[in-house]
C-alpha cells in the first residue's frame, strides 16, 4: 500500500498570502495525484489531477505540481472561501489512499 | 450537472447490515468506474471499494473485504453497496463518487452509525 504524508498538519496563514502544502508517497505514484478541498459538513471537491491539472471551475491560484514522490499545492493569493481541509490522493496502484489532510486556518 | 445523492445511512447495531444506494444523474453512468469513499468522525478520506463500468471487475480496502459488496444497476444509473457484519470502525459518513481513478465528482454523503 502507498502510504500518503501531508505536511503541514496545520497552517495558519493570512488572507492575500500565498499557501504551500506538501504531500508525500512512500513509493513514486508517476504523477497520478490529486488534491481535493473540503469544507465542514460538505463532501471533498476535486481541484487537481495529474499532479499539475486544474479540475473544470478550480480558479487559477490554485496549481499544483511536482512528480514522483514529492508534489505540492500552492494557492497564490488566499481567499476567505480558500480556509478548508486539503487531502491529495494517489490513484497509481491499488489501494487508492489519502493523505491525512492539511488544514488551512486564517491567521 | 452532474448529481451524485446517497441513501440508506443510519444507526445499525454492532453485526448488523445495511444497504446504501447512490443515485446519479447528469453523466453518462455505463461508463464510468465508480466508487464508495468514507470518512470517520473527525478523521481523513478512506478509499472504500471500487466497480468497473460494466460491473465486471470490483476492489476492496482490506478493512471491509469479505463484509462489503459493491454493484450497480447501469439501467437505473444507480450504485450499490451491501454493508454486512458492521462494526463499530464502520461508522462514518459514506460517499460514492464518480471515478476516473481520481475522483472528481462526490455525492453529499450519508452518515451510517454502528452502535448498540
Amino acid at each position: 500500500e502507498t502510504v500518503m504524508t501531508q505536511s503541514p498538519a496545520t497552517l495558519s496563514v493570512s488572507p492575500g498570502e500565498r499557501a504551500t502544502l506538501s504531500c508525500r508517497a512512500s513509493q513514486s505514484v508517476r504523477s497520478n495525484l490529486a488534491w481535493y478541498q473540503q469544507k465542514p459538513g460538505q463532501a471533498p471537491r476535486l481541484l487537481i489531477y495529474a499532479a499539475s491539472t486544474r479540475a473544470t471551475g478550480i480558479p487559477a491560484r490554485f496549481s499544483g505540481s511536482g512528480s514522483g514522490t514529492e508534489y505540492t499545492l500552492t494557492i497564490s493569493s488566499l481567499q476567505s472561501e480558500d480556509f478548508a481541509v486539503y487531502s491529495c490522493q494517489q490513484y497509481y496502484d491499488w489501494p487508492r489512499t489519502f493523505g491525512q489532510g492539511s488544514k488551512l486556518e486564517i491567521k | 450537472e452532474v448529481q451524485l445523492l446517497e441513501s440508506g445511512g443510519g444507526l445499525v447495531q454492532p453485526g448488523g447490515s445495511l444497504r446504501l444506494s447512490c443515485a446519479a444523474s447528469g453523466f453518462s453512468f455505463s461508463i464510468y468506474s465508480m466508487t464508495w469513499l468514507r470518512q470517520a468522525p473527525g478523521k481523513g478520506l478512506e478509499w472504500v471499494s471500487a466497480i468497473t463500468d460494466s460491473g465486471g471487475k470490483t476492489s476492496y480496502a482490506g478493512s471491509v473485504k469479505g463484509r462489503f459488496t459493491i454493484s450497480r444497476d447501469n439501467s437505473k444509473n444507480t450504485l450499490f453497496l451491501q454493508m454486512d457484519s458492521l462494526r463499530a470502525e464502520d461508522t462514518a459518513v459514506y460517499y460514492c463518487a464518480k471515478t476516473q481513478g481520481y475522483f472528481d465528482f462526490w455525492g453529499q454523503g450519508t452518515l451510517v452509525t454502528v452502535s448498540s
